[in-house]
């Protein structure tokens, strides 16, 4: 069964860094492309960043670009999203997903002065 | 605007079928057999309940079905129970990127 477990969320200012992971399991990681998707509190659902199966290409939201980067590495089966820079409107649960396949819980990012 | 279009609303009695539909264009929803259906309650997590147009995870019920035609894909739910009322989306891949529909609110009458 495909499992995808988000961590890494938490309280942060304004400016300040923070990193998510996501661990995955139960299907060929190397095969599949990946996305980081958020959902702001009452709001649906907004992409992003995506990586290639292979890493080879990126794209973003225009509202994270030039401060989220999403990496992977194949050793672990995992996903990442490196969040620098943040802003309030970055407030959000952040999923992972597998395709269109979304994570299970997310993990919280609050950014809050 | 969701990138998806999905009806607002859908609703019928306990024990009856619904279809909830999500057209989208040939660069996502027609483009890949890539396309997930989750519900939602209110402060939760979207629960998973259709992905790659019909499989079902393990713990969703087989009353919950998922098929696709042209750039329209469909929820189907059979047998009707009170506790499926809730929103409901797809979300399909769309080359580099992910698209959502808009929620459908189901009511079980």
């Amino acid at each position: 069964e495909v499992q995808l477990v988000e961590s890494g969320g938490g309280l942060v200012k304004p400016g300040e860094s923070l990193r998510l992971s996501c661990t995955a399991s139960g299907f060929t990681f190397n095969f599949y492309t990946m996305h980081w998707v958020r959902q702001a509190p009452g709001k649906g659902l907004e992409w992003v960043a995506f990586i290639s199966s292979a890493s080879n290409y990126i794209f973003y939201a225009d509202s994270v670009q030039g401060r989220f980067t999403i990496s992977r590495d194949y050793a672990n089966n995992s996903l990442y999203l490196q969040m620098n820079n943040l802003r309030a409107d970055d407030t959000a649960v952040y999923y992972c997903a597998r395709g269109s396949l979304l994570g299970g819980q997310g993990t919280l990012v609050t950014v809050s002065s | 605007q969701s990138a998806l279009t999905q009806p607002r609303s859908v609703s019928g009695s306990r024990g009856q079928s619904v279809t909830i539909s999500c057209t989208g264009t040939s660069s996502d929803v027609g483009g890949y057999s890539d396309v997930s259906w989750y519900q939602q309650h209110p402060g939760k997590a979207p629960r998973v309940l259709i992905y790659d147009v019909n499989r079902r995870p393990s713990g969703v019920p087989d009353r919950f079905s998922g098929s696709k035609s042209g750039n329209t894909a469909s929820l189907t739910i059979s047998g009707l129970q009170a506790e499926d009322e809730g929103d409901y989306f797809c979300c399909s891949y769309a080359g580099n990127h992910l698209v959502f529909g808009g929620r459908t609110k189901l009511t079980v009458l």
